[in-house]
């Protein structure tokens, strides 16, 4: 299985910050990686698709980028509904995978 | 919008088999690939597997072979069954769209648009 290797595992960050998470695949992925956002108690919601295609009504203070196997998430003014955990999942190779998360904290 | 609801027992006893169903509202199951996903308390997010609309379904290897994904298009839903529980199956399942077939492409499955809302299975005697 292809391995999500995610960092930091959490970050203390405070509102209007910018920050940003890597995930780093275990081997060539293409562009073929998500971001999910998720609330404590509550269902992941999908960011990002394709590296750096945002779902329909997702804030454009989210972004993705990549280069090579390193990808990143960044928000670039963090509001405060965006304290939560934050999981990348790559969908290259069966089975899909996820990184093991991020939690932003104040 | 499409609305994704789990339904199922939130006690399953060790050693038993474990069902859950996924209600699709608000849009159509066909031409849908469906999704299981479950996180374990505390963790990280395991994908089950899959089924498509017309009954194929893939599973993931490194969860051995109790698993089977059934769907019921005349009910709009599609259905998880575990057997064999044990305290590690106990986590939240959720059901999740994959992507879609049209007349030219395919979308990839394991892309996850949409998700219910989980459904925590505790598996204890």
């Amino acid at each position: 299985d292809i391995q999500m290797t995610q960092s930091p595992s959490s970050l203390s960050a405070s509102v209007g910050d910018r920050i940003t998470i890597t995930c780093r695949a275990s081997q060539v992925i293409g562009n073929y990686v998500a971001w999910f956002q998720q609330r404590p108690g509550k269902a992941p919601k999908s960011l990002i698709f394709a590296t750096s295609s945002l779902q329909s009504g997702v804030p454009s203070r989210f972004s993705g980028s990549a280069s090579g196997t390193d990808f990143t998430l960044t928000i670039s003014t963090l509001q405060p509904e965006d304290f939560a955990t934050y999981y990348c999942q790559q969908y290259n190779n069966f089975p899909p995978t996820f990184g093991g998360g991020t939690k932003v904290e104040i | 919008q499409v609305q994704l609801q789990e339904s199922g027992p939130g006690l399953v006893r060790p050693f038993e088999t474990l069902s859950l169903s996924c209600s699709v509202s608000g849009g159509s199951i066909t031409n849908y690939y469906w999704n299981w996903i479950r996180q374990a308390p505390g963790k990280g997010l395991e994908w089950v597997g899959y089924i498509y609309y017309s009954g194929s379904a893939k599973y993931n290897p490194s969860l051995g072979g109790r698993f089977t994904i059934s769907v019921d298009t005349s009910r709009n839903q599609f259905n998880l069954r575990l057997t064999s529980v044990t305290a590690a199956d106990t986590a939240v399942y959720y059901c999740a769209r994959g992507g879609y077939c049209d007349t030219t492409t395919c979308y990839s499955p394991i892309t996850f648009d949409a998700w219910g809302q989980g459904a925590l299975v505790t598996v204890s005697a």
